[in-house]
């Protein structure tokens, strides 16, 4: 299928492992983030958020930790499974306007049967 | 099912066509967004519409136009438009403003530029 985000970084892991997924963001008055993945020929889906005054989050299958003090964030998936396989980005807000959520580039994970 | 619905998912136009892209949000949002995304940068914010008024328009060329009949559906006029403009158009809703409100996109338009 179509894709964007050509010349991404890459992340390759074998179904059942961990993986752990990560951002740096620019902004330390951003408070809130949100992590993204996208596959191939598909819009982004929402994975899970964070607002600042956490360090952790935890969904199905997901956790994110975010570190204020080096301004990162990760994406830690457990059991990945081929499904997984897509493309992850975050998302960081700084504000209230509409224009002030910024996207990352994006990481390509690939899982391996 | 994301709840915002994208149409068409494919366009291929030439460069002095005149064409739009659709968009339907189901999710009861009071704020719609046009992103561009391509292969060489992140995505890029166009417009955003609250309320039905437009609230941002982030130095688009006018060969866009967007248009907001409700605040469910929004729409994007493509007249004239470039090579370069080859990307996919994402729309988005979200509930209010960004702090702490997240925004759902819907599956995109791949256009292509001929």
């Amino acid at each position: 299928g179509e894709s964007v985000g050509l010349h991404l970084p890459t992340l390759s892991v074998q179904e059942g492992d961990n993986s752990i997924i990560n951002c740096a963001y620019s902004n330390s008055a951003s408070d809130y983030f949100i992590w993204y993945k996208q596959e191939s020929g598909k819009g982004p889906q929402f994975i899970i958020d964070i607002r600042s005054n956490m360090d952790k989050r935890q969904g199905q299958r997901v956790t994110v930790l975010l570190n204020k003090t080096v301004k990162h964030l990760s994406l830690q998936i457990a059991a990945t499974q081929p499904g997984d396989s897509a493309v992850y980005f975050c998302a960081e807000n700084y504000g209230s306007g509409y224009s002030t959520l910024t996207f990352g580039k994006g990481t390509m994970l690939l899982v391996s049967p | 099912e994301t709840g915002v619905t994208q149409t068409p998912r494919h366009l291929v136009m030439g460069m002095t066509n005149k064409k739009s892209l659709k968009c339907e949000q189901h999710l009861g949002h009071n704020a719609m967004y046009w992103y561009k995304q391509s292969a060489k940068k992140p995505l890029e914010l166009m417009f955003v519409y609250s309320l039905e008024e437009r609230v941002e328009n982030n130095s688009v060329p006018s060969r866009f136009s967007p248009e907001c009949p409700n605040s469910s559906h929004l729409f994007l006029h493509l007249h004239t438009l470039q090579p370069e403009d080859s990307a996919l158009y994402l729309c988005a809703s979200s509930q209010g403003g960004l702090r702490g409100n997240t925004i759902y996109f819907g599956e995109g338009s791949w256009l292509t530029v001929v």
